[in-house]
């Protein structure tokens, strides 16, 4: 079955400056790619997807890029604020599955 | 998006007692799921809740330790049965649209048991 893998598990970054996480997937026929932001005592809030058709898209600061080749993909964050601190999950699901596959998530801390 | 209602939003619960977690959606769903996070960790996925039909579980997760309803398909619950310590997680409720593959989540509960 699917398996991603997520990194870092922890990122640190300065407010204002970039931040990027990166999942890798092992099913190749997976062709959705959503990433989560979860806050503090909340349920999981989809930020951004992506589908196997396309290799960026954006949304404000939020960008995600997918390589299907190297069967990875990519959350990166512009001009961080403090409110974008919060653990992010990637997942990935092909067409006809029920089941989303989540990364372990990382903790991004962003320091004013 | 989806307006999701899960209740209750926490609880602390006695060892060997019972919790029913509610999960109420705005519109009609095909795919309704319920996941635990335990402290720290990412989602595992307990079961898919099947309207009109019995639960589909997940290696791990047995019927008799996670009894689930879906009465309809707007409406589900989780009962977390004869609770210990191991059991305090955070219960989420996930739904999807019929030919969408977006997952929507609810805010969760938050269990401990004592």
């Amino acid at each position: 079955g699917e398996n991603v893998e997520q990194h870092p598990s922890t990122l640190s970054v300065q407010e204002g400056d970039s931040a990027v996480i990166k999942c890798t997937y092992s099913d190749s026929a997976s062709n959705y790619f959503p990433w989560y932001k979860q806050e503090l005592g909340k349920g999981p809030q989809l930020i951004i997807d992506i589908r196997s058709n396309v290799g960026e898209k954006k949304d404000q600061r939020i960008a995600v890029t997918l390589n299907k080749t190297a069967k990875h993909f990519s959350l990166h964050i512009t001009e961080t604020q403090p409110e974008d601190s919060a653990v992010y999950f990637c997942a990935a699901i092909k067409s006809g599955a029920q089941k989303l596959v989540f990364g372990q998530g990382t903790r991004l801390t962003i320091n004013p | 998006s989806a307006v999701i209602s899960q209740k209750p939003s926490r609880d602390i619960c006695q060892r060997g007692t019972s919790l029913t977690i509610q999960c109420q959606v705005d519109s009609q769903v095909t795919m309704m799921f319920w996941y635990r996070q335990q402290p720290g960790q990412s989602l595992t996925l307990i079961a898919t809740a099947n309207q009109g039909s019995e639960a589909t579980y997940e290696s791990g997760f047995v019927i008799d330790k996670f009894p689930i309803s879906r009465p309809n398909l707007t409406f589900s619950t989780l009962t977390v049965s004869n609770m210990s310590p191991e059991d305090s997680s955070i219960y989420l409720c996930s739904l999807r649209r019929t030919g969408n593959t977006e997952a929507f989540f609810g805010q969760g509960t938050r269990l401990t048991v004592v």
